[in-house]
Order: structure tokens, then sequence, then C-alpha cells
């Protein structure tokens, strides 16, 4: 079955660490997305992809780093410069225009 | 800046009856819509899109209204059922560009039995 995983589901951080949450789809699209949700507020955008090598930042690129060498893989990492980082992760893949995303079922990052 | 906005973020609804849930945007440029459904701990699944064109896209129960004058749009569930229990989000995104979706902050339905 085709779609998007990302590991792990529960994350656990320590203040000052780095840590990359894994997206990977074997859905052929070509671009992919990180969205972050919080309580209370809509998705919002981290990064995209619309193709191998290259990305985008979104409207709150700060604090993260993404790569796309693969276009099966999109992994997002969280460096110790985001201020707030603890929040539900949503990677998701689209086929092009006029297609709605494909996402995967999120990873919940806490930093303790 | 909020493109797309939900202003309710919350509605209980009988069993049986309509919900309507709605969603207005302030980009005139939005030529493609779509209603996402969320559980807690997952990713949102696709329930239902609506290009500009139209002003009417039905699939079963499930029903998204737009009006492009009055930057609207609304779905409607009918009948409601406990399953449909979850938030909504409503987004939007251009056919140009990098073709980003814009969310909603959802709607969290309660469907009571």
């Amino acid at each position: 079955d085709g779609g998007i995983t990302q590991s792990p589901k529960y994350l656990f951080r320590k203040e000052g660490q780095n840590v990359t949450l894994s997206c990977e789809q074997n859905l052929n699209h070509d671009a992919m997305y990180w969205y972050r949700q919080d309580p209370g507020q809509g998705l919002r955008l981290i990064y995209y992809s619309q193709i191998v090598n290259d990305f985008q930042k979104g409207d709150i690129a700060e604090g993260y780093s993404v790569s796309r060498e693969k276009k099966e893989s999109f992994p997002l990492t969280v460096t110790s410069a985001q201020k707030n980082p603890t929040a539900f992760y949503l990677c998701a893949s689209r086929m092009g225009p006029g297609y709605g995303y494909t996402f995967g079922s999120g990873t919940r990052l806490t930093v303790v | 800046d909020q493109q797309v906005k939900q202003n309710s973020p919350s509605l209980s609804v009988q069993e049986g009856r309509i919900s309507i849930l709605n969603c207005d945007y302030t980009n005139s440029m939005f030529d493609y819509f779509l209603w996402y459904k969320k559980y807690p701990a997952e990713g949102p699944t696709f329930l239902i899109s609506i290009s500009s064109i139209k002003d009417k896209n039905e699939d079963g129960r499930f029903t998204v209204f737009l009006n492009k004058s009055a930057k609207h749009l609304s779905l409607h569930i009918v009948p409601s059922q406990p399953g449909d229990s979850a938030v909504y989000f409503c987004a939007a995104s251009l056919q140009t560009g990098a073709n980003n979706l814009f969310f909603g902050t959802g709607t969290r339905l309660t469907v009571i039995p």
C-alpha cells in the first residue's frame, strides 16, 4: 500500500539537543511538506520541497532544517535554535497542482 | 496573517441532524479548496474539495458550497453520525506558484448520539 510514514510517533528531546524527524513516502509524489500543529492553531508550514535537491522555507522555518536527497524522503531536523519545539509535526506529500495532500500520521515532539 | 479562517472553534450537533462548518478566506487568488478531517494524534485525511469554477460539490453525506463573491465556503454533513466527531480543517491553495495549502485553525465537531 502506498502512503507516508512518519517516525517515531512520539519523541522526547532534552533542551539543547537537535533531533531529526523522519518522513518517507512511496507515492511517487514530487512535492513534500512539513507542518507544525499547536493547540488551537491551524497547520503552519515549516518547509516544503517541490523536487529533489530543492526546498524552500515556509512561514515558520526558523530553528528547523531539511534535506531532500531522495524523492521518497524529506527529513526534518529540529535544532536547538527552535525556541518552542514541543508540538505535533505533520509531513505531507502531493502529486502536483490540483491535488490534495496525503498526510502522515504525525510525530509528537516533547522537549523535556 | 491568517488567510483562511474558521471562526467557530467548536460545534455540537445531534446525531441525524445537519452539521454546517464554515470557512472564510481573504485571498481572492485562491482557486482550489479542500476540507480535511483529523482525529487526535493522527494526520489529517482528505474529505472533499472544490475548484473555484464550481459552487457546489457533493460526495455522499458531504457537500461543500463555495461562494466566491463572499469568499466563503461551507461543509455540510447530513445526516451527522457520531463517527464524524473530529476536527475539520478548511484549506485553500493557488494553482500557480508553490502550491502550498493554507489551512484554517480548525473546527472541532462533536456529534451527540
